[in-house]
């Protein structure tokens, strides 16, 4: 069974800028959730979508934004990048609420 | 408010030198409790869930048990294989509930 997959890897993008990130998960699970990992502040919960439904939202601003598609896919957009947007972003996929999450290696996001 | 804090931050050991990680919680209610380890570049691989208090799991050379206040993840005999970052989750039972992860052990194991 294919693990969650996340493209790109790796981004290098200017502050200003706009990006997208693509995750897949694993296949059956309808829940994904996407995380931002930095060391200074670990893993960090942005949101939760469930059936193309956002269920969860963290604090994060406006310019961080998500949907998923009917095949349980998942876009992120981050808008008006900050240098402080740096970061890995992890996906993370489940079958149900009470199950645990398996995640994708992550994007490794720079912004200079 | 829910919060999850791992201690210590950072622990080494040689190899063969048995230790325990500490995960304590605080929310008003727990569906699970997760354990995560994560090397350095890649996301966090799932290890263990626990549910109720008395719970135990294991894998390999890793124990996990689960109190009404607190989680240990135990490392017997530990290899320079073991050496990641753990983290800890858990799932409350709230109006807005989602998962909560701590900031982690990194354990380092010396050959």
């Amino acid at each position: 069974k294919a693990g969650v997959t996340q493209t790109p890897r790796y981004l290098i993008k200017t502050r200003g800028q706009q990006v997208t990130l693509s995750c897949s998960p694993i296949s059956g699970h309808r829940s994904v959730s996407w995380y931002q990992q930095t060391p200074g502040q670990g893993l960090q919960f942005l949101f939760e979508y469930f059936s193309e439904t956002q269920r969860n939202k963290g604090n994060f601003p406006g310019r961080f934004s998500g949907r998923q598609f009917s095949n349980s896919r998942s876009e992120m957009n981050v808008s008006t990048l900050e240098l402080g947007d740096s970061a890995l972003y992890l996906c993370a996929s489940s079958s149900d609420r009470a199950s645990p999450l398996h995640f994708g290696n992550g994007t490794r996001l720079t912004v200079t | 408010e829910d919060q999850v804090t791992q201690s210590p931050e950072a622990l080494r050991l040689q190899e063969g030198e048995s230790s325990s990680l500490n995960c304590s919680y605080t929310v008003s209610g727990l569906r699970g409790l997760f354990w995560y380890r994560q090397d350095p570049g890649k996301g966090p691989e799932f290890l263990f869930t626990l549910y109720s208090a008395g719970e135990e799991k294991e894998k390999e050379r890793l124990k996990a048990t689960l109190t009404k206040k607190e989680s240990f993840l135990h490392i017997t005999a530990p290899k320079p294989e073991d050496s990641a970052t753990y983290l800890c989750a858990v799932y409350p039972y709230s109006s807005a509930s989602k998962i909560i992860f701590g900031s982690g052990t990194r354990l380092s194991i010396r050959p």
